[in-house]
């Protein structure tokens, strides 16, 4: 199976400050998608990452995934009370038949 | 229009009953899953079904059985409830597995076995 540790696990910052989540595989990434929970909500897909290098950017939310494919970066710029929630990265097996989840991250925004 | 949606909501039940929790998607998805989110976030597949193939989680207890009636519809059934089986369950679909297909959650049944 696959394991994806999120780090940091929770992060509290003021309005207007960037912010980065990390996701690290321990194989590598046929894909990583990123989520986002709101509390008590389901989950919201943000972007899907595929090639090594590749990087999307979604309004102020962009997303990396490194050239070796086994980690990817979320990163928040000017944070917003809006962005609080539960960030999760996600991956499929290759077949596609599994589909892995990180440890997820907390984010809360201070306004 | 809600895209998938699942009932109940909340579900609180005693040890040892059966219950079942309902999703429907109105996407035109050849793919639904079952998720089991735990009390520390942890989000874990289940299920995953097309109108070819159910894939089983090798941990998930042969007292979760989903069930389909037809391709917008994903049931899942729990038999014998155990105090373990609280947690929030979602459903999601996909139009196809794997890349490049994400996937469309529904809004969560938060179980409560007392």
């Amino acid at each position: 199976s696959q394991e994806l540790e999120q780090s940091p696990q929770s992060l509290i910052v003021q309005e207007g400050k960037n912010l980065t989540i990390n996701c690290t595989s321990s194989k590598t990434l046929y894909g990583l998608y990123w989520y986002k929970q709101k509390y008590g909500e389901g989950l919201i897909f943000l972007m899907m990452l595929q090639k090594g290098g590749e990087e999307k950017s979604h309004e102020k939310i962009t997303a990396k995934l490194d050239e070796k494919k086994q980690q990817s970066s979320l990163h928040i710029t000017a944070s917003q009370p809006s962005h609080a929630g539960i960030y999760l990265c996600g991956a499929p097996s290759l077949n596609g038949n599994q589909f892995y989840f990180g440890t997820g991250t907390s984010l809360t925004v201070i306004p | 229009d809600t895209a998938v949606s699942q009932t109940p909501k909340y579900l609180v039940t005693q040890m040892g009953n059966d219950k079942s929790i309902k999703c429907e998607q109105n996407l035109g998805h050849d793919t639904m899953y079952w998720y089991k989110q735990d009390s520390k976030k942890f989000l874990k597949i289940m299920f995953s079904y097309n109108n070819k193939e159910l894939i089983i989680n090798e941990t998930v207890p042969n007292r979760f059985s989903p069930k389909s009636p037809d391709k917008a519809h994903l049931n899942l059934h729990i038999n014998s409830l155990e105090l373990g089986d609280s947690a929030v369950y979602f459903c999601a679909s996909s139009q196809a597995r794997g890349i490049p297909y994400e996937q469309y959650f529904g809004p969560g049944t938060r179980l409560t076995v007392t």
